[in-house]
């Protein structure tokens, strides 16, 4: 059974940083592009980041561009995003997701739990 | 970036009743469109990918359709644990863009 587990949330002060973990567990880990998307109270869903399977391909929403860096460890099965300069505007449920690979079109076809990221003073 | 314009924004049906719901993407997408469930305090659930694919193990009455820029996903025949929020994601070109959800409600 795929599962995809985020921990590392909380609340933060504008301005800190916070780093966000995916333990996998279900599949080969090292096969599968990953990404996190994030969904803000009351809001619809944004995609943050994704990665590919080997690192080689590493892409940014807008939003996060310059201050988020998405990585993975295929050793240790886990994702991360590390969440720097933060703004009250990152709150939000992050979740992370692997890319389905049915066919070459981009699509996530398992989703995490979701990991909450408060950014208040 | 591709926008998806997806309506209604709520819907209430009865049980037994067949619903659809739209998503409209600002340029062709090529079927590059997947629609997810979302119950209440859950992660989404894939439900359709490559606009017409049923996801294994996603019930029969859940089908999608479409084409171009027009996409729509039907419940043929409502049941209770339907209920939820739904939304479309289009996987064409980055970033990957989601439609801003239909809440589904039982009348």
């Amino acid at each position: 059974e795929v599962q995809l587990v985020e921990s590392g949330g909380g609340l933060v002060q504008p301005g800190r940083s916070l780093k966000l973990s995916c333990l996998a567990s279900g599949f080969t880990f090292s096969n599968y592009g990953m990404n996190w998307i994030r969904q803000a109270p009351g809001k619809g869903l944004e995609w943050v980041a994704s990665i590919s399977s080997s690192s080689s391909y590493i892409y940014y929403a807008d939003t996060v561009k310059g201050r988020f860096t998405i990585s993975r460890d295929n050793a240790k099965n886990t994702l991360y995003l590390q969440m720097t300069s933060l703004r009250s505007e990152d709150t939000a449920l992050y979740y992370c997701a692997r890319r389905g690979s049915s066919y070459r079109g981009y699509y996530f076809d398992y989703w995490g739990q979701g990991v909450m990221v408060t950014v208040s003073s | 970036d591709i926008q998806m314009t997806q309506s209604p924004a709520s819907l209430s049906a009865s049980l037994g009743e067949t619903i659809s719901i739209e998503c409209r993407a600002s340029e062709d997408i090529y079927s590059n469109l997947a629609w997810y469930q979302q119950k209440s305090g859950k992660s989404p659930q894939l439900l359709i990918y490559a606009a017409n694919r049923l996801q294994d193990g996603v019930p029969s009455r859940f089908s999608g359709s479409g084409s171009g820029t027009q996409y729509s996903l039907k419940i043929s025949g409502m049941q209770p644990e339907d209920e939820g929020d739904y939304f479309c994601l289009q996987g064409s070109k980055f970033p990957p863009t989601f439609g801003s959800g239909t809440k589904l409600e039982i009348k």
